[in-house]
């Protein structure tokens, strides 16, 4: 248990259906990160919020568009999706701090999304 | 953030020490480096963290030579728990507006019985 929670654990949806994707962190975190993972592939970062800015991957189609109402919460809305997009999404959380630098986040179970 | 490398996959017995190098060549004064595990169909878990010499955890050691462009994990008698992904990442850290996390290919370690 990291503290950070996702919901729902497996989802299928078809390419006309819109779902979102649901991450809670418990351990008062500066930013979110959504992670997208394919199979035999490297985790590809898709989204940061951080202190409520939000830096983005131009490389993520419009399809995929996130939420960050809060520092505790962030939503990943879905709409559209190809059967490609089929992954596992993770979410993750770390905390900014500006005298210490850090790459230590901590991750969700993540959301196996299933697109037919 | 610095490009790493790393050995595609690596094979051990259980009870061995297991030693996984990564080369950063450019990495910056700032950077610091840190190592993830991931299990299949699970998110990464951090495992530890050093900026220089040596750091020890529960879980691990980091070796970092003085000049920093490589850095070892090492895993004390593993186990077939111990079955996994490894990461390396360098950097420094989150930036406003500039986040650039890149996980890589990774080390995919097998534990043999």
């Amino acid at each position: 248990e990291t503290g950070v929670t996702q919901t729902p654990r497996h989802l299928v949806m078809g390419m006309t259906n819109k779902k979102s994707l649901k991450c809670e962190q418990h351990l008062g975190h500066n930013a979110m990160y959504w992670y997208k993972q394919s199979a035999k592939k490297p985790l590809e970062l898709m989204f940061v919020y951080s202190l409520e800015e939000r830096v983005e991957n131009n490389s993520v189609p419009s399809r995929f568009s996130p939420e960050c109402p809060n520092s505790s919460h962030l939503f990943l809305h879905l709409h559209t999706l190809q059967p490609e997009d089929s992954a596992l999404y993770l979410c993750a959380s770390s905390q900014v701090l500006f005298r210490d630098n850090s790459y230590e986040q901590y991750f969700g179970p993540g959301t196996r999304l299933t697109v037919t | 953030l610095a490009k790493t490398t790393q050995p595609i996959s690596m094979d051990s017995y259980e009870g061995q020490e297991v030693n996984i190098t990564c080369s950063h060549n450019n990495i910056a004064t700032n950077d610091y480096i840190t190592w993830y595990q991931q299990f299949p169909s699970q998110g990464p878990r951090f495992i530890i963290q050093g900026y220089k010499t040596k750091v020890t955890n529960e879980v691990a050691s980091l070796f970092i030579p003085a000049d920093r462009k490589s850095s070892t994990l090492s895993l004390p008698r593993v186990s077939l728990s111990d079955t996994a992904v490894y990461y390396c990442l360098v950097g420094d850290g989150p930036n406003f507006g500039n986040e650039k996390l890149t996980f890589g290919t990774g080390t995919r370690l097998t534990i043999i019985p």
